[in-house]
């Protein structure tokens, strides 16, 4: 089966804060790299997305970094607002479907 | 708007019963999936269909049953078989079946065994 392992499980970061989620994948397959962001009770909702022949994309507060040797990928918000408090999932894709991360649950103190 | 809508929000169930989520989208896209989410486990897929009237089974597809008779519609039937039902079951859709453009979720339905 197919792996994307995500850490850390669970992350507190103050207000302004950078807050570091990671993603490490095995199968060379996979070309696309999303990041979804999920409230409580709520669907997730794609946020940024990257594919494997750029090394870094940014938008906003939201930097996406890979790196395809390493087969690693992680997600960078920067200056973190308590409105950031959510869990976040990784994933890969391939073809017609994506795999997930276990998920992080963020929570960003005032 | 275009989104998915998933019915019911919330659902209970007796032990040895079959129960049908509802999946409803209209924003035209041709495949469709649903995940079944558990704490610290994160999506799991359960089964996706890239076109009417075809499907597949995902990474825990024992126990659940679909079908794909119209482009808008998804419904997933949790059937007695499945052993831990109570879960939150996520709808989600995309534009070809491809991972170009990610996925749209519905809000959601939340299973509860008692």
């Amino acid at each position: 089966q197919q792996q994307v392992k995500q850490s850390p499980q669970s992350l507190i970061v103050q207000k302004g804060g950078i807050s570091i989620i990671n993603c490490a994948y095995e199968n060379t397959a996979f070309d696309y790299f999303p990041w979804y962001q999920q409230f409580p009770g709520k669907g997730p909702a794609l946020l940024i997305a990257i594919r494997p022949d750029v090394s870094e994309k940014k938008e906003g507060r939201f930097t996406i970094s890979f790196n395809k040797s390493a087969k690693q990928f992680s997600l960078h918000i920067m200056d973190s607002q308590p409105g950031d408090s959510a869990t976040y999932f990784c994933a890969a894709g391939s073809g017609s479907r994506l795999t997930f991360g276990e998920g992080t649950q963020l929570t960003v103190n005032p | 708007d275009g989104g998915i809508t998933q019915s019911p929000k919330y659902l209970f169930r007796k032990e040895g019963q079959n129960v049908t989520l509802s999946c409803e989208q209209n924003l035209n896209h041709d495949a469709m999936y649903w995940y079944r989410q558990d704490p610290g486990q994160g999506l799991r897929l359960i089964y996706y269909s890239q076109i009417v009237n075809d499907f597949q089974k995902g990474d825990i597809a024992e126990g659940y049953s679909v079908s794909r008779e119209k482009k808008e519609s998804f419904p997933l039937t949790v059937t007695s078989a499945q052993k831990n039902p109570t879960a939150f079951y996520l709808c989600a859709s995309s534009i070809d079946g491809g991972t170009g453009y990610g996925y749209t979720f519905g809000s959601g339905t939340r299973l509860t065994v008692v």
